[in-house]
């Protein structure tokens, strides 16, 4: 399974866009990039995913490099309630698994 | 909107002692995943599940660990004996097939073990 290096931490003033970066340069063709985020005590939240082309939904935006190699969250409008860790997972159609790393730390503030 | 639930919550049970977790994932979903978070770090896969079939359990400690999904719908996750090393945040999840990596899984709220 391809790895993701993300930025350890991030701050983002609120109603800010927040734009997390990810790199996953040894993507294969096959392979997904997800995004998930964790709220402090709770279960992963699932965010949006993408192949090549670029996303959007009600959360975030995903845009993925034409080389797909790296890709960026998009949260548009920050607010407080998204202080959170962001994980981005490269997700194998042959294993199935979501690997997690140690993602990014997006705090929020007023 | 449909969730995978989880119990108990919150258990602290100590050292040497057995301690079970319960997961019930969204009706219909083929697939469940048993993770283990240690404070600080991202989730580890334990075992994943397809029906009542374990596909993977390669990080799975089985000298301390068990999972079963008797009849392919809930499912239990056992320590006995628990070490201090055991204490995590043990999430569970589901998705509606292996192999359809175009769906996201969804996670429960997870169950916080102490061991003391």
């Amino acid at each position: 399974d391809a790895k993701t290096t993300q930025p350890p931490s991030m701050d983002c003033a609120e109603g800010r866009a927040a734009n997390l970066p990810c790199n996953h340069s040894t993507i294969s063709g096959n392979e997904y990039v997800y995004w998930y985020r964790q709220i402090h005590s709770q279960g992963p939240q699932y965010i949006i995913h993408g192949l090549k082309n670029n996303e959007t939904n009600e959360m975030a935006s995903l845009i993925i490099t034409e080389d797909r190699k790296s890709s960026t969250l998009i949260l548009p409008h920050a607010t407080l309630r998204d202080t959170a860790v962001y994980y981005c997972i490269v997700r194998s159609s042959h294993t199935d698994k979501l690997i997690f790393g140690t993602g990014t730390r997006l705090q929020v503030f007023p | 909107e449909a969730e995978v639930a989880q119990s108990p919550r919150y258990k602290i049970t100590e050292k040497s002692q057995a301690v079970a977790f319960w997961c019930d994932p969204i009706s219909g979903h083929a697939t469940l995943y048993w993770y283990r978070q240690i404070l600080g770090q991202g989730p580890e896969l334990l075992v994943q599940f397809q029906d009542e079939s374990v596909v993977d359990d390669s990080q799975l400690p089985k000298d301390r660990f068990s999972a079963e999904r008797l009849k392919g719908v809930d499912s239990t996750l056992k320590i006995q004996p628990a070490e201090l090393g055991d204490s995590a945040m043990y999430l569970c999840a589901s998705s509606p097939q292996t192999g359809i990596t175009n769906y996201g899984y969804t996670f429960g709220s997870g169950t916080r073990l102490t061991v003391v």
